[in-house]
């Protein structure tokens, strides 16, 4: 597609439910990155995906959140046992191939979930 | 891990006005993005860069490697530049750094 595209675009949990984030990238950008940002915070960096490398795992919050992509498509953040503190928007972005500097992001518009 | 720091944290202009917002970081990085993000929460990425300056339209943005510090200027501002602009940095290890995000700026352009 023309953009980055995340599914769904709003989503209301009970407390204790499993959750699952889709965000489609770019086609041919082999970077893809999560990140969450909660009502009145910054962002928040999460996982990244580089074509078929090991993801980055650093900035998962919990053992609760966990990711996956198939080689340069399609990643699904999934979430466990929903807790009130992860309500937030979650936004994936994409790059192309990591040169030395030269390469910029696409956001998507984000999946706000809310967890009651 | 770096620290990012802008300022200011809001700023309410009048149209017209010349905008400056400015971003510091602690630690050695491999480039630098400026993003918009709307009130309804979507985000653009306005610039990324690692060295000296660039523009577009009536944005720019600039760079100091050595002071760590960058900053956005808008010219001739317009109400429609209102929204939240943030600064993020990656890391020296290029795109196996996720973003570090600053808080950002709440920038108003009144009528």
């Amino acid at each position: 597609g023309a953009g980055v595209s995340q599914s769904p675009s709003n989503k209301v949990t009970e407390k204790g439910k499993d959750v699952e984030l889709r965000c489609d990238p770019i086609s041919g950008h082999t970077a893809l990155y999560w990140y969450r940002q909660r009502l009145g915070q910054g962002l928040e960096f999460l996982i990244y995906f580089q074509g078929n490398s090991a993801p980055d795992k650093s900035g998962l919050p919990s053992d609760r959140f966990s990711a996956e992509r198939t080689g340069e498509s399609v990643s699904t953040l999934t979430i466990q046992r929903t807790q009130q503190e992860d309500s937030a928007v979650y936004l994936c972005a994409s790059s192309p191939t990591p040169g030395p500097t030269n390469y910029g992001y696409t956001f998507g518009s984000g999946t706000r979930l809310t967890v009651v | 891990k770096n620290e990012v720091e802008q300022s200011p944290q809001n700023l309410t202009a009048q149209e017209g006005e010349f905008i400056t917002i400015n971003c510091s970081y602690s630690v050695g990085i491999s480039a630098l993005h400026w993003l918009q993000q709307h009130p309804g929460g979507g985000i653009v990425s306005l610039f990324m860069l690692s060295s000296g300056k660039k523009k577009h339209g009536r944005l720019i943005a600039t760079i100091n490697i050595q002071e760590k510090h960058s900053s956005l200027h808008i010219t001739a501002s317009h109400p429609r530049d209102s929204a939240v602009y943030i600064c993020a940095v990656r890391g020296p290890g290029g795109g196996a750094d996720g973003l570090t995000f600053g808080k950002g700026t709440h920038l108003i352009i009144q009528p």
